[in-house]
C-alpha cells in the first residue's frame, strides 16, 4: 500500500525556518517524481515545488523560490522542504504527492502538515 | 504563469442530478490536466488524470473532456457523496498552477 506522511510542521515565527519531510512507503519511491503543495486556511491549492525521481531537477512556485529548497533522499524513501524566511502567506497545510508515471496528476498525497507562522 | 478559470466557483444540485464544470486555461496546455476532489479536512483525490483518463478506482458517473483551452468535468448522476469541492490542475508547464475550485453543495 502507498503510504506518504508528513511531519515537520509547526509553529515558527515570521522570519524562521522550518524543515518539512515526507516519508514514503509502499513503492519505489527513487522511480517517481514528487512535489508539495499547499493550502491556506480555507483557501484553494496551490503548487509549490517539485523535485525529478533521481533529484537532478527541481522547480518552485514563484512565490517561494529563493527561499524553499525542496531535496530527496532516495536511500531514505523521503522527500524534504527547507523553508526559509517564513512570511505569514506561508502558512497552510503542506502536503507531498506523487507525481503518476508518465500522466498529468498526483495519483497518491499526504494526509499534510499545518504550518503556522505567527508571532 | 498559465492561469486556471474554473467556473462556477460553486453550485447547488440535487442528488440524480447531472453536473458540469469547466475549467479553461489561458493558454494551450494540450491535454495536461487533473481533476481533483476534495472533502473538508482531507486530501486531495485524483479523479480525472490527462483530461480524460478515469483513475482507477473512481465511479464511472465522472468523465472528463477537453484539450487546448477548455476543458470539462463531468459527473453524470450526482451522488450524495460527491458533494465536495472540485479542482483543476494544469501539467503543462511550470509553474504548474490549480483553478480555484468549485463547491458542489446540496440542494
Amino acid at each position: 500500500e502507498v503510504q506518504l506522511v508528513e511531519s515537520g510542521g509547526g509553529l515558527v515565527q515570521p522570519g524562521g525556518s522550518l524543515r518539512l519531510s515526507c516519508a514514503a512507503s509502499g513503492f519505489t519511491f527513487s522511480s517517481y517524481a514528487m512535489h508539495w503543495v499547499r493550502q491556506a486556511p480555507g483557501k484553494g491549492l496551490e503548487y509549490v515545488s517539485a523535485i525529478s525521481s533521481n533529484g537532478g531537477s527541481t522547480y518552485y512556485a514563484n512565490s517561494v523560490k529563493g527561499r524553499f529548497t525542496i531535496s530527496r533522499d532516495n536511500s531514505k524513501n523521503t522527500l524534504y522542504l527547507q523553508m526559509g524566511s517564513l512570511r505569514a502567506e506561508d502558512m497552510a497545510v503542506y502536503y507531498c504527492a506523487r507525481v503518476l508515471q508518465g500522466a498529468a496528476a498526483y495519483d497518491y498525497w499526504g494526509q499534510g502538515t499545518l504550518v503556522t507562522v505567527s508571532s | 504563469a498559465i492561469q486556471l478559470t474554473q467556473s462556477p466557483s460553486s453550485l447547488s444540485a440535487s442528488v440524480g442530478d447531472r453536473v458540469t464544470i469547466t475549467c479553461r486555461a489561458s493558454q494551450g496546455i494540450s491535454s495536461a490536466l487533473a481533476w481533483y476532489q476534495q472533502k473538508p479536512g482531507k486530501a486531495p483525490k485524483l479523479l480525472i488524470y490527462d483530461a480524460s483518463s478515469l483513475e482507477s478506482g473512481v465511479p464511472s458517473r465522472f468523465s472528463g473532456s477537453g484539450s487546448g483551452t477548455d476543458f470539462t468535468l463531468t459527473i453524470s448522476s450526482l451522488q450524495p457523496e460527491d458533494f465536495a469541492t472540485y479542482y483543476c490542475q494544469q501539467f503543462n508547464n511550470y509553474p504548474l498552477t490549480f483553478g480555484g475550485g468549485t463547491k458542489v453543495e446540496i440542494k
